[in-house]
């Protein structure tokens, strides 16, 4: 079955600009993650859904930074007046939800920020 | 403070020549302990959760041990096709299901 996809791969914008990034989730997958991978650093926590809500927003750095999920489906990380410290490579994982449940990832957004 | 420590963060290994990873964390509570597997350009791929201390999961070349302060990844006989940077996390006990994450540590099998 098809895993956790993410799009666009590679994003290059101009600082200032807003960008959106967008993550399907494998289907039937009830939680969604998104995380954060700056160059030579751990996965940063970003926000969990769970469902269409979010429960735990807690690491979203700013208030430029919001996402959205739909249909308890495709979920869309939007960034805004974006700066050079938002280069980095955003990861989206899903779950089946119950706790403990391994997360899958897809292969991430490489977002430039020039 | 949730954390998560991993060492050491880049190891060199002739293929064939044994090694562990250390996992260390300092957690309220800990739900489970995962280890991940992140090849360059690619997303983290699962490989296993423990839950308890005492326990053990094996895969191929790969066991992961648990104790109350730390998990240990064992590599047996390396093959180059096991480069790869190896990730920990943990969830805590809480009303949250996000996993805290180490920084990794970056494995190199030279044949």
């Amino acid at each position: 079955g098809a895993g956790v996809s993410q799009s666009p791969s590679n994003k290059v914008t101009e600082k200032g600009k807003d960008v959106e990034l967008r993550c399907d989730p494998i289907s039937g997958h009830t939680a969604l993650y998104w995380y954060r991978q700056r160059l030579g650093q751990g996965l940063e926590f970003l926000i969990y859904f769970q469902g269409n809500s979010a429960p735990d927003k807690s690491g979203l750095p700013s208030d430029r930074f919001s996402a959205e999920r739909t249909g308890e489906s495709v979920s869309t990380l939007t960034i805004q007046r974006t700066q050079q410290e938002d280069s980095a490579v955003y990861l989206c994982a899903s779950s089946l939800g119950p706790l403990s449940s391994p997360l899958h990832f897809g292969n991430g957004t490489r977002l430039t920020v020039t | 403070e949730d954390q998560v420590t991993q060492s050491p963060e880049a190891l060199r290994l002739q293929e064939g020549e044994s090694s562990s990873l250390n996992c260390s964390y300092t957690v309220s509570g800990l739900r489970g302990l995962f280890w991940y597997r992140q090849d360059p350009g690619k997303g983290p791929e699962f490989l296993f959760t423990l839950y308890s201390a005492g326990e053990e999961k094996e895969k191929e070349r790969l066991k992961a041990t648990l104790t109350k302060k730390e998990s240990f990844l064992h590599i047996t006989a390396p093959k180059p096709e096991d480069s790869a940077t190896y990730l920990c996390a943990v969830q805590t006990a809480g009303n949250t299901d996000k996993l805290i994450f180490g920084t990794g540590t970056r494995l190199q099998v030279f044949p």
